[in-house]
């Protein structure tokens, strides 16, 4: 079963602070891998792609990395700031695409 | 234009009525997608496009929901007699490489929010 786990389901930082949002996916035969964030009430906003062959993508204070063997990825916000408080989730690309619960991230001034 | 639209953004109606949500891909884009995001819960496949055909139905949830696309372009998820479990956000998303092993990044709406009272 091809199923996407995201810990924690919530998280609450200082500004400023750098950190970590885990994914982790149970079927290893991926095509690839997005990071999101989902802002309230709004859409997705796509972050980062990862295909199946890199291992790590990276766009300003973002950097994900994929460890497919283990099925393993993580999200890590550098310098956080309170524009960054939203909901990240995780996608999985198989046949059809997989998403995570999400981790819902606060960052406080 | 710039990016995926859909329309309407908020949609209430009675159970019992029918539906239709649209899609606006981004232009050029073969690939389309449908979600549903239920309050509380997570984002949920409902169909993929490519081109005008859908190779992957399977996660229609009932016999009451129906897709289609024209032209590869607009596509149109109609849901008939709604329910009040169909309340939910509808999103659409696009990529630009045809076929699922294209492995392209998705672009996605703003959604539409159903309410069916």
């Amino acid at each position: 079963k091809q199923e996407v786990t995201q810990i924690p389901a919530a998280l609450s930082v200082p500004e400023g602070e750098n950190l970590v949002l885990n994914c982790s996916f149970t079927d290893s035969a991926i095509y690839n891998l997005q990071w999101f964030r989902q802002d309230p009430g709004k859409g997705l906003t796509s972050l980062l792609l990862i295909q199946s062959s890199q291992r790590e993508q990276t766009s300003g204070r973002l950097n994900a990395s994929l460890d497919k063997s283990s099925g393993r990825s993580t999200l890590y916000i550098a310098a956080s700031q309170p524009g960054d408080s939203a909901t990240y989730l995780c996608a999985v690309r198989y046949n059809d695409m997989r998403f995570g619960a999400g981790t819902r991230l606060t960052v406080k001034p | 234009g710039a990016g995926v639209s859909q329309s309407p953004s908020n949609k209430v109606t009675e159970k019992g009525k029918d539906v239709e949500l649209r899609c606006d891909p981004i232009s050029g884009h073969t690939a389309l997608y449908w979600y549903r995001q239920s309050l509380g819960q997570g984002l949920e496949f409902l169909i993929y496009f490519q081109g005008n055909s859908a190779p992957d139905k399977s996660g229609l949830p009932s016999d009451r929901f129906s897709a289609e696309r024209t032209g590869g372009s607009v596509s149109t998820l109609t849901i008939q007699r709604t329910q009040q479990e169909d309340s939910a956000v509808y999103l659409c998303a696009s990529s630009s490489l045809s076929g699922i092993a294209g492995g392209n990044e998705q672009f996605f709406g703003p959604g539409t929010r159903l309410t069916v009272l």
